[in-house]
C-alpha cells in the first residue's frame, strides 16, 4: 500500500544552524502539508502546499520556514537558523485532493524528530 | 476557541472490552478524522466521516457525528493489547485545507 516516507527519522542539530526534512509524498496526491508536534503537545498545522505553491500557513511558520517540490517526487522543509524551541516532531502528509471516496483524507509520514541542542 | 478536544484524556480499560473516545469541536466543519498514534511514532490514518454523514465502520471501529452538537466519538469494539496507544480526531473545514487536532486520548489496554 503506498505511504508517506519521511528522511531522517531522527535528526540533531546545533542551534542555529539549517536543516532540511526529507519528505516523500504519496505518489499520485496533490496536496503536501508539513505538521509540527512538541514532545506532549498536540499536533500542529505548519503550511500546506499545492501547485507549486503555498495555499496556507500558520502563524508559526515565519521567514525562518520554507518548502519546496524540487522534483516530482520529493517534498522538503528548510529552517534556516534552527531555534531550541524548534525542537519537535515534524510531520509531512499528503492528499489526493479530487474525485474519489478517500480524496479528502490525509495520510502522514512516520516523522522526523528533530533535536536542537 | 479549541478545535478537536478528545475526551477523556486518559482511558484504561481490559482486554475485550469496548473503548469509547469522544472529540467536540467548536465551528462548521467538511470532515472529521480519527488518527492513532503509537509513543513517538506516526500518526495512522482510522477513518473519515464527512459533515453530512451521521455513522461509519471500518472492521472494529464506528465513529458516529452529531453536528447539531458538534461532537464525534470513535468506539473501538473488542479491544486488544495492540490498541493501546493515543486517538485523535482531527476536523476541517471548507475552504480550510489544514487538520486541526485536539489533545488526544491515550488509551491503554491492559491484559
Amino acid at each position: 500500500e503506498p505511504e508517506v516516507t519521511q528522511t531522517p527519522s531522527h535528526q540533531v542539530t546545533q542551534m542555529g544552524q539549517e536543516v532540511i526534512l526529507r519528505c516523500v509524498p504519496i505518489s499520485n496526491h496533490l496536496y503536501f502539508y508539513w505538521y509540527r508536534q512538541i514532545l506532549g503537545q498536540k499536533v500542529e498545522f505548519l503550511v500546506s502546499f499545492y501547485n507549486n505553491e503555498i495555499s496556507e500557513k500558520s502563524e508559526i511558520f515565519d521567514d525562518q520556514f520554507s518548502v519546496e517540490r524540487p522534483d516530482g517526487s520529493n517534498f522538503t522543509l528548510k529552517i534556516r537558523s534552527t531555534k531550541l524551541e524548534d525542537s519537535a516532531m515534524y510531520f509531512c502528509a499528503s492528499r489526493h485532493g479530487t474525485s474519489g471516496s478517500s480524496y479528502n483524507e490525509q495520510f502522514f509520514g512516520p516523522g522526523t524528530r528533530l533535536t536542537v541542542l | 476557541s479549541q478545535q478537536g478536544e478528545e475526551d477523556p484524556q486518559a482511558l484504561s480499560i481490559q482486554e475485550g472490552e469496548n473503548a469509547t473516545m469522544n472529540c467536540s469541536y467548536k465551528t462548521s466543519i467538511n470532515n472529521l478524522q480519527w488518527y492513532r498514534q503509537n509513543s513517538g511514532r506516526g500518526l495512522v490514518h482510522l477513518i473519515l466521516i464527512r459533515s453530512n454523514e451521521r455513522e461509519k465502520h471500518s472492521g472494529r471501529l464506528r465513529v458516529t457525528l452529531d453536528t447539531s452538537k458538534k461532537s464525534s466519538s470513535l468506539l473501538i469494539t473488542a479491544s486488544r493489547a495492540a490498541d493501546t496507544a493515543s486517538y485523535f480526531c482531527a476536523t476541517d473545514t471548507w475552504g480550510a485545507q489544514k487538520l486541526v487536532f485536539g489533545q488526544g486520548t491515550r488509551l491503554t489496554i491492559n491484559p
